[in-house]
């Protein structure tokens, strides 16, 4: 039972264009998640993350958006950079709980 | 400051043979997490900790211990290792359990 799902397990787009990854998640009771970015051989790092009570969080090049009645979020990188090929992964944690459930990650190609 | 860090960075063992890899943070956390990557595969919970002495089973415990005697070290322990613990290992720790900072990982061979 994938309770994170990211469909797309990769995604190719030109430098300078935007690179949207998207993520869907089946437990309601979520209410924060996170976007983490890994590059071959190393941990993955924190990217962005955005609370329930929010849509949109923004950080620089990238933003999060949040659709609760659809369960869905996304990650938008704008402009994408030859730099931002990594794999991306989608968490998302529930209330006091401590853990963080990720989805499969999306390999992203930013081709020069 | 050097994050959190986790040693060996690679190992091949043998089925049946057990080891420790060993976990260490420096930045006053106590929540600490252990994870398994499979190829083509998110994150998967082993155990985690939310503070010394304090362990907790997460989703894929079964072949694995923990112990937590101090804040910045979680040691994770294979007894018999299998080929299906075949993974890269992922250390990570975190001040409020969300936002987590994890170490560079090990790759583990069972052969």
């Amino acid at each position: 039972d994938q309770q994170v799902k990211q469909n797309s397990p990769s995604l190719s787009v030109q430098e300078g264009r935007i690179s949207i990854l998207n993520c869907d998640y089946t437990n309601s009771m979520f209410d924060y998640f996170l976007w983490y970015k890994k590059y071959p051989a190393e941990g993955p790092t924190f990217l962005i993350s955005i609370s329930s009570i929010k849509d949109k969080n923004e950080d620089g090049r990238f933003t999060v958006f949040l659709n609760k009645s659809a369960k869905h979020l996304s990650l938008h990188i704008v402009p994408s950079q030859p730099g931002d090929s990594a794999v991306y992964f989608c968490a998302a944690s529930e209330g006091s709980n401590y853990k963080l459930t990720f989805g499969k990650g999306t390999l992203l190609t930013v081709n020069p | 400051n050097a994050g959190v860090t986790q040693t060996p960075k690679f190992r091949i063992l043998k089925i049946g043979q057990s080891m420790t890899l060993q976990c260490t943070q420096d930045m006053n956390h106590n929540y600490m997490y252990w994870y398994r990557q499979d190829p083509g595969m998110g994150l998967k919970l082993i155990y985690y900790s939310v503070g010394a002495g304090i362990t907790d089973k997460g989703e894929v415990p079964n072949g694995y211990n923990v112990s937590r005697s101090t804040t910045e070290d979680f040691p994770l322990r294979l007894e018999l290792a299998a080929p299906s613990q075949t993974s890269v290992y992922f250390c990570a720790s975190s001040y409020s359990g969300q936002n987590q900072y994890f170490g560079p990982g090990t790759r583990l061979t069972v052969t």
